[in-house]
């Protein structure tokens, strides 16, 4: 089993619409949580930080639910320009060490 | 904030040549850095671990003799793609660790085309 897990997608939604990614952990001892947005042939840019006290930036709200050992991000009001891969990542400190899901590829729609 | 910067961004090389790939942190040291590779519309896929002044760390299936990877400072790693070949063609990414480990910032990568 991965130690990062997330749908690959695609998903294709319309523009306005909410849409909402998952992604579970394996590893208890996880320490810091994030998405980051990848867009095509380009590098991964860190979109936000993951707490268990949920961060909310604009459209973007991501929370940290530690007991199911998953992540989530969703996005309100989409845009044309929110298609993009996500990632959500995994850093482990402790071990240096950085995971990433899959990724899972988002278009909206006109 | 901290940045990190990889050079050059896009090469073409023949077959049979060798690549040299930098990654440097710009304003904090990293003493592990990560080497990625991404083949195009498949995500991240980590190939080594380097650590500042030993050996990198390679993960299963990458060929260590052919990857070299060099930090030799806690500023710089290098990743050198030796004896390079079409099927090394692909987007390679650098990555380090920031804030005691609790932040990940990217290179603005390489693509490699091996003609």
């Amino acid at each position: 089993r991965k130690e990062v897990e997330q749908d690959p997608g695609p998903f294709n939604v319309p523009e306005g619409a909410t849409v909402a990614f998952n992604c579970t952990y394996s590893n208890s001892a996880s320490q810091s949580f994030f998405w980051y947005r990848q867009d095509c042939r380009k590098e991964p840019k860190l979109l936000m930080s993951v707490y268990s006290s949920g961060n909310e930036d604009g459209r973007f709200t991501a929370q940290l639910n530690r007991a199911s050992q998953y992540i989530s991000l969703l996005i309100r009001d989409s845009k044309l320009s929110d298609s993009a891969t996500y990632l959500c990542v995994v850093i482990k400190s402790s071990a240096s060490k950085i995971i990433f899901g899959s990724g899972t590829r988002l278009s909206i729609r006109p | 904030g901290a940045v990190v910067s990889q050079h050059p961004s896009r090469v073409i090389c023949k077959s049979g040549t060798s690549v040299k790939i930098e990654c440097r942190s710009l304003d904090f040291q990293a003493t592990t850095m990560f080497w990625y590779r991404q083949f195009p519309k498949q995500s991240l896929m980590l190939m080594a671990t380097s650590n500042e002044g030993s050996k990198a760390t390679y993960e299963q299936g990458v060929e260590k003799d052919k990857f070299l990877i060099n930090h030799a400072s806690l500023t710089l790693s290098t990743l050198t793609v030796t004896s390079a070949h079409p099927e090394d063609s692909s987007f390679y990414i650098c990555s380090a660790l920031h804030g005691q480990g609790r932040e990940a910032f990217f290179g603005q990568g390489t693509r490699l085309t091996v003609v």
